[in-house]
């Protein structure tokens, strides 16, 4: 148990579905992240959101919206993503975005585009 | 820019055997780094960190040693068990940078053999 709880595990969505992931965390933590993990690919950073506000969006494409209604939790919408979309989707929380800080990560939710 | 290489794998090795992988770095200043290890079906768990040179982190039975000489931080473990298959993560942060700046290796798939 790692207090960032991702639902749902499993999606498997059409390219013209619109669907939303969430993110929960019990830690109190006031900074909240959105990764993409590829198969053989480094994790990409896709957001950032501090105290509730967006601080970083690592040019993302626009088929993905993230929401951050208070600190503990976290969307990231989805509307008309393409194959190349499935992926394993995590959520991280950190107490804040300085320090040394490690940030906590959600088991993810595994992505699949027909 | 900063960046983490970590030795390929997979990286299949018998219990008992002694583990070690490979991760050095690029970065400016003297950057954070973690370990990460990601077991199947879960998101990453943070293994191990170091802050600065000479720093030895550790936990479960693995260490790693920040060296800043040769910009390297590799994980060791004496004695693997079947229960450290994984895929594990070499990490950084650079110093004063926030902490969506952290970077990770492409990750290293290890499996034990019974």
């Amino acid at each position: 148990e790692t207090g960032v709880t991702q639902t749902p595990r499993h999606l498997v969505m059409g390219m013209t579905n619109k669907k939303s992931l969430k993110c929960e965390q019990h830690l109190g933590h006031n900074a909240m992240y959105w990764y993409k993990q590829s198969a053989k690919k480094p994790l990409e950073l896709m957001f950032v959101y501090s105290l509730e506000e967006r601080v970083e969006n690592n040019s993302v494409p626009s088929r993905f919206s993230p929401e951050c209604p208070n600190s503990s939790h976290l969307f990231l919408h989805l509307h008309t993503l393409q194959p190349e979309d499935s992926a394993l989707y995590l959520c991280a929380s950190s107490p804040g975005t300085g320090g040394d800080e490690p940030q906590h990560f959600g088991d993810g939710t595994r992505l699949s585009i027909l | 820019g900063d960046s983490v290489t970590q030795m390929e794998g997979p990286v299949t090795l018998s219990e008992e055997a002694f583990l070690t992988i490979n991760c050095t770095y690029t970065a400016t200043g003297y950057p954070s780094l973690f370990w990460y290890v990601q077991y199947p079906g879960e998101g990453l768990q943070l293994l191990l960190k170091a802050t600065k040179a000479d720093d030895k982190g550790s936990n479960k039975g693995f260490e790693a040693t920040y060296r800043k000489e040769t910009t390297s931080f590799h994980l060791e473990k004496g004695s693997v068990q079947v229960s450290d298959s994984a895929v594990y993560f070499c990490a950084l942060r650079a110093l004063y940078s926030s902490a969506s700046k952290i970077i990770f290796g492409s990750g290293t798939r290890l499996s034990i053999r019974p």
